[in-house]
């Protein structure tokens, strides 16, 4: 009963490096979301998945990129990333919006 | 933007003693939904509560919503130290939206 998983837990970059942070979910909801959550911050929304084959900003886009790859599959890339993006990234999936969402544990991402 | 705003920031408490948050929001809403986050790990789902109901009760939890002033409680009632966490409230303005607003949560230590 796995919910919500994220990959990887722990990453630490160099300004300019890029990577992908990879959320799974095996609930088979409709939407996904990505969220950065910085000290005394709380979570604000990167980008959401309405549902399959849709991506849209929310309210702190910019710097990254998100594919669905499937129903299942939600990531989000950094081409090139910068110190301002360290932060902790939560993914969250579900039924549809506006309903209650499951996160997964989080990626403790560092940028030097 | 934050929409939901939590107060107090900390909370400290006895063990079995009641813990009383707070959260004010801005808009109106379709929802307001309650989180715990223990430290290091993902949000989870504690209750929902929607714009038409004034109390709700889960447990322990006590919910309540005032839509008139914008604000909602959140009481847990003879706390224990496995209740130590950050609180959560997520705002939810309906209309098709799918974007939950959080906001910045307060850190409950309850001491043994």
């Amino acid at each position: 009963n796995a919910g919500v998983t994220q990959t990887p837990k722990f990453q630490v970059l160099k300004t300019g490096q890029s990577m992908t942070l990879q959320c799974a979910q095996d609930m088979n909801h409709n939407s996904m979301y990505w969220y950065r959550q910085d000290p005394g911050m709380g979570l604000r929304l990167i980008y959401y998945s309405a549902s399959e084959g849709t991506t849209d900003k929310g309210e702190v886009p910019n710097g990254y990129n998100v594919s669905r790859l499937n129903k299942r599959e939600f990531s989000l890339r950094l081409e090139s990333a910068a110190p301002s993006q360290t932060s902790v990234y939560f993914c969250a999936s579900s039924p549809a919006g506006g309903n209650i969402q499951y996160f997964g544990a989080g990626t403790r991402l560092s940028v030097l | 933007s934050q929409q939901g705003e939590e107060d107090p920031q900390a909370l400290s408490i006895q063990e079995g003693e009641n813990a009383t948050m707070n959260c004010s929001y801005k808009t109106s809403i379709n929802n307001l939904q309650w989180y715990r986050q223990n430290s290091g790990r993902g949000l989870v789902h504690l209750i929902l509560i929607r714009s038409n109901e004034r109390e709700k009760h889960s447990g322990r939890l006590r919910v309540t919503l005032d839509t008139s002033k914008k604000s909602s409680s959140l009481l847990i009632t003879a706390s224990r130290a496995a209740d130590t966490a950050s609180y959560f409230c997520a705002t939810d303005p309906g209309a098709g939206s799918y974007q939950l607003t959080f906001g910045k949560g307060t850190k409950l230590s309850v001491i043994p």
